[in-house]
């Protein structure tokens, strides 16, 4: 069973470019989070999807932040007009579907490592 | 919303000695505390959790508690090794939420041959 998977593993933009991460949660899991970390810092929430839904983007920056999770592939966080403070780690987490014994869990994939020169 | 406080913020401990780090959390309807383990550069990586039905739960040399009352969950790491050696973050999340999780900034562990 593969794990939740992460591309690209290291993404360079200039400032103003914009930046894709793609994730795949694991089989079977519908639920997807994204999260940031910042150089020497802690994990971040941004934003919770499921399919089709963005069900909680509480902690995504207003503007140039958007994320989606379309019936079919991968979730995609997308940065447009990238600043150097965007330069992080971005890890998205997946879970199984509500209600199921470990339906709590987060599993992270290995991280796309984003920086902005 | 939830905040999360970790300390100490860096351990370090002689081999085979234990370690212990703690955590407290604000949200008295959080019900669910992971902990994870990253190492440099690589991914966090869940190695036990607790549900707030639950004291205490152990998994070999690994042990998380929790006291709801006081709002606050602790890891107990016994017979460390070097490869122990990581980042350790707690975390606390309620179902109500969607299980989103809040961080505590991490605790970076040292274990010394």
């Amino acid at each position: 069973n593969a794990g939740v998977m992460q591309n690209p593993r290291h993404l360079v933009r200039r400032r103003g470019q914009e930046a894709r991460l793609r994730c795949s949660p694991m089989k079977g899991h519908s639920h997807v989070y994204w999260y940031r970390q910042l150089p020497e810092e802690g994990l971040k929430f941004m934003v919770y999807l499921q399919k089709e839904n963005i069900i909680d983007e509480s902690g995504m920056p207003k503007e140039r932040f958007s994320a989606e999770f379309p019936k079919e592939g991968p979730s995609i966080l997308r940065i447009q007009q990238v600043v150097r403070g965007d330069s992080a780690a971005y890890f998205c987490a997946s879970s199984p579907k509500a209600g199921g014994l470990n339906s709590y869990e987060q599993y992270f994939g290995p991280g796309t490592r984003l920086t902005v020169t | 919303g939830e905040n999360v406080e970790q300390h100490p913020s860096t351990l370090s401990v002689q081999e085979g000695d234990s370690a212990v780090i703690k955590c407290t959390y604000s949200d008295s309807a959080s019900n669910y505390f992971p902990w994870y383990k990253q190492e440099l550069g690589k991914r966090p990586q869940l190695i036990i959790d607790i549900r707030s039905n639950v004291g205490e739960k152990k998994d070999q040399r690994i042990a998380v508690t929790l006291n709801k009352t006081a709002k606050h969950f602790s890891l107990h790491i016994t017979e460390t090794q070097p490869e122990d050696s990581a980042v350790y973050f707690c975390a606390a999340s309620r179902e109500a939420a969607g299980n989103k999780l809040t961080f505590g900034g991490g605790t970076r562990v040292l274990v010394k041959p």
